[in-house]
């Protein structure tokens, strides 16, 4: 099976504009959560999509948002980009199964700079 | 969420055991004990995970203390491969579905 796969790799922004991140999780997976990597605050949980639906949410602004579509494919936005935006944004996917036991599979992630 | 802590660093040497502790001594009884561990450059990947039970696979093992207030991941024989950060994370059965990663251990292994 293909693992989770994030596009773009790489991408380089000015502040106040707008991106969108691109994650396919592995086939079968229903569950797509996104998380944001610095070197200050480690990696922390932004959303999670189960079946086109919003099922969690971390501690981001509304700025953050995301979508995912039917084929469980997901996308992630981040309007008016800040400095402090600049990170490794990574995607997970899993099954859906239980929360306790269920594994989360990551892609290699997304390095935003915003300049 | 449940606060797990771990050692900052470790350092091994190729071809020996490695053990990795984590506190969890808010751990609640229906708490799932993770390891994942992000390789250099790579996303987080999946090691191992227990409720009450030692538990082993093909990457390690995770010995569970009685009163599940601490585990210790074990690599067996740890190569240059598993040089990496390593996270402890509790999951609750009827949580949400995130992980909520601390710090990390940063382990280095020496040739």
């Amino acid at each position: 099976k293909a693992g989770v796969t994030q596009t773009p790799r790489y991408l380089i922004k000015t502040r106040g504009q707008q991106v969108t991140l691109s994650c396919s999780p592995i086939s079968g997976h229903r569950s797509v959560s996104w998380y944001q990597q610095t070197p200050g605050q480690g990696l922390q949980f932004l959303f999670e999509y189960f079946s086109e639906t919003q099922r969690n949410k971390g501690n981001f602004p509304g700025r953050f948002s995301g979508r995912q579509f039917s084929n469980s494919r997901s996308e992630m936005n981040v309007s008016t980009l800040e400095l402090g935006d600049s990170a490794l944004y990574l995607c997970a996917s899993s099954v859906t199964g239980h929360k306790g036991t269920d594994t989360q599979y990551f892609g290699p992630g997304t390095r935003l700079t915003v300049l | 969420d449940a606060k797990t802590t771990q050692p900052n660093s470790m350092e091994s040497n190729e071809e020996e055991p490695v053990h990795l502790p984590c506190n969890h001594s808010t751990i609640s009884g229906t708490d799932y004990i993770h390891w994942y561990r992000q390789l250099p450059s790579q996303g987080p990947e999946y090691v191992i995970h227990g409720l009450t039970s030692n538990v082993n696979n093909r990457m390690a093992s995770l010995a569970i203390a009685e009163d599940r207030k601490s585990s210790t991941l074990i690599l067996h024989r740890a190569t240059l491969r598993d040089a990496a950060v390593y996270y402890c994370i509790l999951r609750d059965v009827s949580g949400a579905q995130k992980l909520v990663f601390g710090q990390g251990t940063r382990l280095t292994i020496n040739p």
